[in-house]
């Protein structure tokens, strides 16, 4: 089962901020918080990963509490091509499959 | 960039019949996976392959599944007698290994999937 918990759905109006909460209260210090997307029935697309620090690339930011037990995903100018199902999911970095166990994720919606 | 390709887009198949399903993993990357989509479920891992053999499989990969890696670039999924409830997408993905930072992270590139249904 997914260690992860998220909303199901939210909104946001296109041009602003989307911020993805996700709860991983049972992380352990190997693991990392990863976040992918499905953008419509297409294959997962990675976003970011993080394990302690902030990260922040070309697509989002990852904001890590201090206690690891939680995360948001941020997109800073959300488009309407953002419009997917996002997956956050943990993940033991050392692990030698690297298999990625699905929730059921939260249903972005980006409304002009 | 590089990209994961998978074909066919889309299989018919009748109940029973054999089905393959093809993939072409990014060619530098070392470890190769199978995951499936029931059409409104969640995405579920069936199959994890390294070094030319299976290095997990989930309770969904059944005798009736087998994976191959043929020659240097493709690999395969094999169905061997489809069920209704084989019916879905299926998604291969291979991974970016290392990047100097060894063993500590994964980056999954997802190919873009193939409907199978199943007569």
């Amino acid at each position: 089962d997914a260690k992860t918990t998220q909303p199901p759905s939210m909104d946001c109006a296109e041009g602003r901020a989307a911020n993805l909460p996700c709860n991983h209260s049972t992380i352990s210090g190997n693991e990392y918080v990863y976040w992918y997307r499905q953008i419509h029935s297409q294959g997962p697309q990675y976003i970011i990963h993080g394990l302690k620090n902030n990260e922040t690339n070309e697509m989002a930011s990852l904001i890590i509490t201090e206690d690891r037990k939680s995360s948001t995903l941020i997109l800073p100018h959300a488009t309407l091509r953002d419009t997917a199902v996002y997956y956050c999911i943990v993940n033991e970095g050392s692990s030698n499959t690297g298999k990625l166990i699905f929730g059921q994720g939260t249903t972005l919606q980006v409304k002009p | 960039e590089p990209e994961v390709t998978q074909t066919p887009s889309h299989q018919v198949t009748q109940m029973g019949q054999e089905v393959i399903l093809r993939c072409v993993p990014i060619s530098n990357h070392l470890y190769f996976y199978w995951y499936r989509q029931i059409l409104g479920q969640k995405v579920e891992f069936l199959v994890s392959f390294y070094n030319n053999e299976i290095s997990e499989k989930s309770e969904i990969f059944d005798d009736q599944f087998s994976v191959e890696r043929p020659d240097g670039s493709n690999f395969t999924l094999k169905i061997r007698s489809t069920k209704l409830e084989d019916s879905a997408m299926y998604f291969c993905a291979s991974i970016r290994w290392g990047e100097g930072r060894g063993v500590s992270y994964n980056e999954q590139f997802f190919g873009p999937g193939t409907r199978l249904t199943v007569l």
